[in-house]
């Protein structure tokens, strides 16, 4: 079946530089990607989304960006921190299952002092 | 406010025993959903209810009831569990599902079952 998946299981980022995850995913209809993390002991939190229609979007400190053209999608955090240092997963929804989301298999960020 | 709490934090139960898993939200979300999330693993739906009614059922045991009362609470009754059911239990909520798309679901922090 088709699913979301990441390329990265764990990303070691020194503290102050760019971090970068991605994740692929295979399904072509889905309409809407979100960026969640989750820390230690949490529930997931929101990052930020992206719909089908947009190439990139912008929050603080974070960007995703879709490419469509080869269902990729990438979260970029700008001067990562230690309290950035957490489990990266990306989602997908597909309007046709349901608006279910699907969880990509997630991303350890550690930020090295 | 933009909370989802949860309670009990942690449960450990016989697989004999029955208990139940509690959320809350009063964002006046009308969706709300559960999860389960096996440790290194990433969240996996079970139920979703959109305006008080079972609208998704992921062929989640009879041994897991879920029960919404009202627009703000949401309950999982558990019953005759097996260890392997062990995992944290996740609710999450968000506005209107419809057909507009999906939203931003909002989590808890979980209910860490152990099954024993």
């Amino acid at each position: 079946g088709e699913s979301v998946g990441l390329h990265l299981p764990t990303l070691s980022v020194q503290e102050g530089d760019n971090s970068i995850i991605n994740c692929a995913y295979s399904n072509s209809a889905s309409d809407y990607f979100i960026w969640y993390k989750q820390e230690s002991g949490k529930g997931p939190q929101f990052i930020i989304d992206i719909r089908s229609n947009m190439d990139k979007r912008q929050g603080q400190r974070v960007t995703v960006l879709l490419n469509k053209t080869v269902k990729h999608l990438s979260l970029q955090i700008a001067a990562t921190q230690p309290g950035d240092s957490a489990v990266y997963f990306c989602a997908e929804n597909l309007k046709a299952a349901g608006n279910k989301l699907t969880f990509g298999g997630g991303t350890r960020v550690l930020v090295k002092p | 406010d933009t909370e989802v709490t949860q309670t009990p934090k942690h449960l450990v139960m016989g697989m004999t025993n029955k208990k139940s898993l509690k959320c809350e939200q009063h964002m006046g979300h009308r969706a709300m959903y559960w999860y389960k999330q096996k440790a290194k693993k990433p969240p996996e739906l079970m139920f979703v209810y959109s305006y008080e009614k079972l609208s998704i059922n992921e062929s989640v045991p009879s041994r897991f009831s879920p029960e919404c009362p009202n627009s703000s609470l949401l309950n999982l009754h558990l019953h005759a569990l097996q260890p392997e059911d062990s995992a944290l239990y996740l609710c999450a909520s968000s506005q209107d599902r419809g057909n507009r798309g999906q939203w931003e679901q909002y989590f808890g922090p979980g209910t860490r079952l152990t099954v024993t």
